[in-house]
């Protein structure tokens, strides 16, 4: 099993609405990270957990909060977003913090309304 | 800061050879990659670099300079289905996650 798993695959949301986006993955991957990308944009890093601790936040607003319950799984808390949230939200992992090839998920399309 | 550039987009025939250059300004460097990128598709890994050098993977090869800062993704016998974007990112030091270029959007032509 090489696959990130993410869901939901679209998500609409109010700008008062409360969401949370889950990724996971089966390989035992001990690092995982959140990505935010824009249409025509490339990936930008958001968050990094490294043996369930996070390890980076790359000065994300508080409105997303990551969560790793276990190795297994990593959420992102989306309260009180913007329109100019609306992106897409890519999960990868990679055996760990040293690990080479990154697998990602296929995305979840938030819309912010 | 960090500074990854590649072309914005490149066009090519079916059949045809590609050269996806990409050029890295970075505090420190530990690998680059290559992924390709479907519209509305998450990134899939195509090649890793971190010694100087080529490595061929099929019908895709990877080029590293790292006293030049610069790598090139290849791609032969060129098919439609390579029509995407093509992504190179740096890790820039162990333990860190990847920074991605703008990436170059390849359209192939029949």
């Amino acid at each position: 099993d090489t696959e990130v798993t993410q869901t939901p695959k679209h998500l609409v949301m109010g700008m008062t609405n409360k969401k949370s986006l889950k990724c996971e993955q089966h390989m035992g991957h001990r690092a995982m990270y959140w990505y935010k990308q824009k249409a025509k944009k490339p990936p930008e890093l958001m968050f990094v957990y490294s043996y369930e601790k996070l390890s980076i936040n790359e000065s994300v607003p508080s409105r997303f909060s990551p969560e790793c319950p276990n190795s297994s799984l990593l959420n992102l808390h989306l309260h009180a977003l913007q329109p100019e949230d609306s992106a897409l939200y890519l999960c990868a992992s990679r055996s760990g913090p040293e690990g080479t090839e990154a697998f990602f998920g296929q995305g979840t399309r938030l819309t912010v309304v | 800061g960090q500074n990854i550039d590649q072309p914005t987009e490149m066009t090519a025939t079916e059949g045809a050879i590609v050269q996806i250059n990409c050029t890295y300004q970075t505090s420190g460097f530990n690998g680059l990659f290559w992924y390709q990128q479907h519209a509305g598709e998450a990134p899939t890994f195509l090649s890793y670099n971190v010694l100087d050098g080529l490595e061929e993977k099929g019908r895709f090869s990877s080029f590293l300079s790292r006293s030049k800062g610069y790598s090139y993704l290849l791609l032969k016998e060129l098919q439609m289905k390579d029509s995407a974007s093509y992504l190179c990112a740096v890790k820039v030091q162990a333990g860190t996650a990847l920074i991605f270029g703008k990436g170059t959007t390849l359209s192939v032509s029949s």
